[in-house]
């Protein structure tokens, strides 16, 4: 079945760092979506990407649509303590979100 | 404010018992989704409805059942036979089959 590789799984960083994180598939997808989850709640939309190679950021964050489809990634710049929580990647393959799979997840901690 | 709305946020089941998580959204959005998140795992799908009166399996249906006969409205019950019902349970929507999610705010079963 589809598979989607999120990594790292988790990231200890000093507050005003940078960070990465990327997600890489089995197969090529048509969506990528970021996502950021608080404990306890839901996940909230932080860009969307919808072509390949689209560059697209959000304040401090930007994310990638790979060239090859098969990967993206997310960068947080000049982080703060309100950045820590646990990031999604989400791609489709498909036309219907019934086609869309979630990596596990990079879980974020900043010191202040 | 338009959203998402799920309850309850907390649920304590015995087991054998059913129990219905309720699911609204004042989007008018046509796609409707369940999602179960287990500690240190990414999203997987139970069901969804692109459209009133019509749902879609998942990839982890089995114990659980679902309704779509308002467009507002996507109950999910979790049945006796879902083997391992303790989990966040995540509802979403999208405006179409193949738009961004947003989520609600989650429900926290818990089976004693």
């Amino acid at each position: 079945g589809q598979q989607l590789n999120q990594s790292p799984q988790s990231m200890f960083i000093q507050e005003g760092e940078d960070v990465s994180m990327n997600c890489t598939s089995s197969s090529i997808f048509n969506t990528w979506l970021w996502y950021k989850q608080d404990p306890g709640e839901g996940p909230v939309l932080l860009i969307a990407l919808y072509k390949a190679g689209e560059l697209t950021s959000n304040g401090r964050l930007t994310a990638q649509f790979g060239i090859t489809r098969k990967d993206s990634f997310l960068n947080i710049s000049a982080s703060i303590p309100s950045d820590v929580g646990i990031y999604f990647c989400a791609g489709n393959y498909g036309g219907s979100q019934g086609n869309l799979i979630f990596g596990k997840g990079t879980k974020l901690s900043v010191k202040p | 404010d338009g959203g998402i709305t799920q309850s309850p946020k907390y649920l304590f089941r015995k087991e054998g018992q059913n129990v219905t998580l309720s699911c609204e959204q004042n989007l008018n959005h046509d796609a409707m989704y369940w999602y179960r998140q287990d500690p240190g795992q990414g999203l997987r799908l139970i069901y969804y409805s692109q459209i009133v009166n019509d749902f879609q399996k998942g990839d982890i249906a089995e114990g659980y059942s679902v309704s779509r006969e308002k467009k507002e409205s996507f109950p999910l019950t979790v049945t006796s036979a879902q083997k391992n019902p303790t989990a966040f349970y995540l509802c979403a929507s999208s405006i179409r089959a193949d738009g961004e999610l947003f989520f609600g705010e989650g429900s926290r079963l818990t089976v004693l």
